[in-house]
Parts: structure tokens; C-alpha cells; sequence
């Protein structure tokens, strides 16, 4: 079983839809999760960062971590065509220099 | 979020020749530095870790002959491929990680095309 698992998708939506994003994971040492957004050619942004479990929000995206579960999600509301991209899960243990796990990614587009 | 500056974004080479990549980090001081590669349609995958002053430690499979990784000060690191070939062709991103900052943020990335 792979640390880190994200169904790569494609996913394809419309313009103004809800869009929920999944990662399951195995290590409970993992304390630290992030989403990321990856534009094709370009490297990751930093979307979301949340510590521990529960939900945080910023604008349209929403993050939550279930740790007892080992599962967290990224929802994005009112989805935009600029939102097509690939979101990638990334997790670590803990501290600025722990290495971060990634998920596969999984791409989004979001049709007009 | 932190301000990290790569380039070249993009190089073609000819075959057995070599390639540097700069990473900078702006506004923070990176006492760590992580290499990634990156091939189509597949997620991030570290090559190495560095630490200011200190040599590389790479992950398995990564020739650290190959790719050479200098760390020499706080806000600069330097990713050098050496004798490049065709299948050393990818996308490399650096993230340096230090300061105050606990998330991870990345360069914008550089897509080395060997032929």
C-alpha cells in the first residue's frame, strides 16, 4: 500500500460546480497536510495548510482533515475554468525541514 | 506565501553536455533545500535533500555523481546536471524550507529537454 493515495482522475465539471478532491493516507505520523495547485509546466502552488485535524477555508476552497481516518479532502465551490490544473495532497510529519509525501495528483478541468 | 525564484525555465542541451539550475529563496533563508523531478503526468518525486554547508543526501536511485548540488549559502542553491542524456529529460522544481515556514513552497519549476 502506497503511503499516499490520490485517484488521478481526469475529472471534468462544470462552470459554477462544487469539487471535492480526496487523499487517503497510511503513516499517522503525518501532522502536516497541504494542497497544492500545479498549473501544466509550472511548479506547485500552495493552496491550502492545515495542522492536525479539522476544516479550514479561504474563499472558495475548503480543507479537511480526518485524522482518524487517515483522510483528508479539498473542496472548491462556484468552480472557475482557471481552476483547471492538477491539485496535488502532500502530507509530513512534522517540522520545516520533514520531507512532504506526495499524492499522484489528480486533474481537474472545469468546463465553460 | 514565500518568494522562491528558478531558472532557467526551461533548457535544451545537447547529449553529454551539462546543465545548471539555480534556485533562490527571497525573502527567507533556506537552511534546507529539496530537489524534485517531475516526469508527465506523475506526481513530484524527491531526488535530494540538502542543508546549508553541508553535502546532499540523495534518495535511492539518484546518482549523486550525476547531480551535483550545491548549497553554499542561505538563499542559493544550485542543481547541476552532469553529462546529460535523453532520459535525464524531465521537469526539476526546487523547495527550500527554513525560517519560520513549516508549509512547503516551490520554484517555478525548470524543463530540461536533452537531445
Amino acid at each position: 500500500q502506497k503511503e499516499v493515495e490520490q485517484d488521478p482522475g481526469p475529472l471534468s465539471v462544470p462552470e459554477g460546480a462544487i469539487v471535492s478532491l480526496n487523499c487517503t493516507y497510511s503513516n499517522s505520523a503525518f501532522q502536516y497536510f497541504m494542497w497544492y495547485r500545479q498549473y501544466s509546466r509550472k511548479g506547485p502552488e500552495l493552496l491550502m495548510y492545515t495542522y492536525s485535524s479539522g476544516n479550514k477555508e479561504d474563499g472558495r476552497f475548503t480543507a479537511q482533515v480526518d485524522k482518524s481516518s487517515k483522510y483528508i479532502s479539498l473542496f472548491i465551490r462556484d468552480s472557475q475554468p482557471s481552476d483547471s490544473a492538477t491539485y496535488l495532497c502532500a502530507m509530513s510529519a512534522g517540522g520545516s525541514n520533514y520531507k512532504l509525501t506526495f499524492g499522484k495528483g489528480t486533474l481537474l478541468t472545469v468546463n465553460p | 506565501g514565500a518568494v522562491v525564484s528558478q531558472h532557467p525555465s526551461w533548457v535544451i542541451c545537447k547529449s553529454g553536455t551539462s546543465v545548471k539550475i539555480e534556485c533562490r529563496s527571497l525573502d527567507f533563508q533556506a537552511t534546507t533545500m529539496f530537489w524534485y523531478r517531475q516526469f508527465p503526468k506523475q506526481s513530484l518525486m524527491l531526488m535530494a535533500t540538502s542543508n546549508e554547508g553541508s553535502k546532499a543526501t540523495y534518495e535511492q536511485g539518484v546518482e549523486k555523481d550525476k547531480f551535483l548540488i550545491n548549497h553554499a549559502s542561505l538563499t542559493l542553491s544550485t542543481l547541476t546536471v552532469t553529462s546529460a542524456h535523453p532520459e535525464d529529460s524531465s521537469f526539476y522544481i526546487c523547495s527550500p524550507r527554513g525560517g519560520m515556514n513549516t508549509e512547503a513552497f516551490f520554484g517555478q519549476g525548470t524543463r530540461l529537454t536533452v537531445v
